[in-house]
């Protein structure tokens, strides 16, 4: 069966700290990758996918994700956080082919200004 | 992209009683989808509904409880029938848009279901 696994429930990090949030995946198959941001306050919004193609993937506000293969991940980045980031980051996969998207619990990020 | 907007923001009903969740989106698409998210959860895959057919369910969700209807391409309705607090949820519509495929989804603001 198809899963998602966010490591991380909730992640504190002050303001210029780098960033990453560990994205797994089991899907036996082709897939779409995604990452979705909730702020506070605000529906869901795509922050970057991953199709095909190169597997590293830039998103909006520099945030960037790699696709590795071999290890089932699709982690996500950002090498300075700003205190604007605090938000819910939800990774999601899809069969190619599939309408259906699965998420992750989602992982809350605290930015301390 | 896909502008979506959902009535009602969010309700509060007694138990045993339906509410009607609207969602309409600014531009013609094949795919809706119905996503819940309960308390300190992730989202789940309610149903998915094309226009012109029944909607296609879930594992774990039926007809009966979360009735369904897609009448055009811009809009959609789901049913929360003879509620119970466990339905107390945040309710979301996604629908597939995109200039060409693979497609993106795009998210409602959600309609926050409180059951008493």
């Amino acid at each position: 069966a198809q899963s998602v696994s966010q490591h991380n429930h909730h992640v504190i990090l002050s303001e210029a700290a780098s960033l990453e949030l560990g994205c797994n995946y089991s899907y036996g198959g082709t897939v779409n990758l995604f990452w979705y941001v909730q702020y506070p306050g605000q529906h869901l919004q795509l922050l970057l996918k991953y199709f095909s193609g190169d597997p590293l993937v830039k998103g909006i506000k520099g945030f960037e994700a790699e696709f590795i293969k071999s290890k089932f991940s699709f982690n996500l980045r950002k090498p300075s956080v700003q205190w604007s980031d605090t938000a819910e980051y939800f990774c999601a996969v899809k069969g190619a082919g599939a309408n259906n998207l699965f998420f992750g619990t989602g992982t809350r990020l605290t930015v301390i200004p | 992209s896909a502008v979506i907007s959902q009535k009602p923001s969010r309700d509060i009903c007694q138990r045993g009683t339906s509410l009607t969740i609207q969602c309409q989106v600014d531009s013609q698409v094949t795919m809706m989808f119905w996503y819940r998210q309960q308390p300190g959860q992730s989202l789940t895959l309610i149903a998915t509904a094309n226009q012109g057919s029944e909607a296609t369910y879930e594992s774990g969700f039926v007809i009966d409880k979360f009735p369904i209807s897609r009448p055009n391409l811009t809009f959609s309705t789901l049913t929360v029938s003879n509620m119970s607090p466990e339905d107390s949820s945040i309710y979301l519509c996604s629908v597939e848009a995109g200039t060409a495929g693979p497609y993106e989804q795009y998210f409602g603001p959600g309609t926050r279901l409180t059951v008493t």
